[in-house]
């Protein structure tokens, strides 16, 4: 059974970027059959989806963040990650990322990330 | 993008109830919704997909209907670990959405 999790730091700093790491385990990245994703959760709001990368390499964005995002992919550490740059209090979130095939079937437990200076 | 609209936002319900949720697209989307239930502090739980299969291990007392815009999640004889939050998704475009949550309280 596969399973993800989420690392990077819980703080950042307003106009910095902030870099998390999901790692996969039970599965490999470079899979053909699904879409690696990331998606937050602000306190007490709706889940937004950011974007996803395949194990092509192909990336999709949300629109509405799609100018700051970048999702990359490890497949020697069978890895994904996520960059959010220029960050502000509106990214303070928890983010998830998932495995994706059609619905999101697979998570991870989610980290908080506060941005705060 | 695709805007998912849920309702109830909250509901209140107790132990052996039949309970409904709506979610409605602002433009069709075949079948390719899904529902999660979510708890507090914990990552969201897939529930149904393609509109109305049971994800596996799912308890049969959950379904789901509808096509096109309009859909339901349905539970069924409500039990005390359904009281939760359930969003509906869409994955018919290439930008994914989530509906605002429905919120199911202990009446």
């Amino acid at each position: 059974q596969v399973q993800l999790q989420e690392s990077g730091p819980g703080l950042v700093k307003p106009s910095e970027t902030l870099s998390l790491t999901c790692t996969v385990s039970g599965g490999s990245v470079s899979s053909g059959s699904y879409y690696w994703t990331w998606i937050r959760q602000p306190p007490g709001k709706t889940l937004e989806w950011i974007g996803y990368i395949f194990y092509t390499g192909s990336t999709n964005y949300n629109p509405s963040l799609k100018s700051r995002v970048t999702i990359s992919l490890d497949t020697s550490k069978n890895q994904f990650s996520l960059n959010l740059r220029s960050v502000t209090a509106a990214d303070t979130a928890v983010y998830y990322c998932a495995r994706v095939v059609g619905p999101a079937e697979s998570w991870g437990q989610g980290t908080l990330v506060t941005v705060s200076s | 993008d695709i805007q998912m609209t849920q309702s109830p936002s909250t509901l209140s319900a107790s132990v052996g109830d039949r309970v409904t949720i709506t979610c409605r697209a602002s433009q069709s989307i075949i079948s390719w919704l899904a529902w999660y239930q979510q708890k507090p502090g914990k990552a969201p739980k897939l529930l149904i997909y393609g509109a109305s299969s049971l994800q596996s291990g799912v308890p049969s007392r959950f379904s789901g209907s509808g096509s096109g815009t309009e859909f339901t999640l349905t539970i069924n004889s409500l039990q005390p670990d359904d009281f939760a939050t359930y969003y509906c998704q869409q994955y018919n475009s290439y930008s994914w959405t989530f509906g605002q949550g429905t919120k199911v309280e202990i009446k």
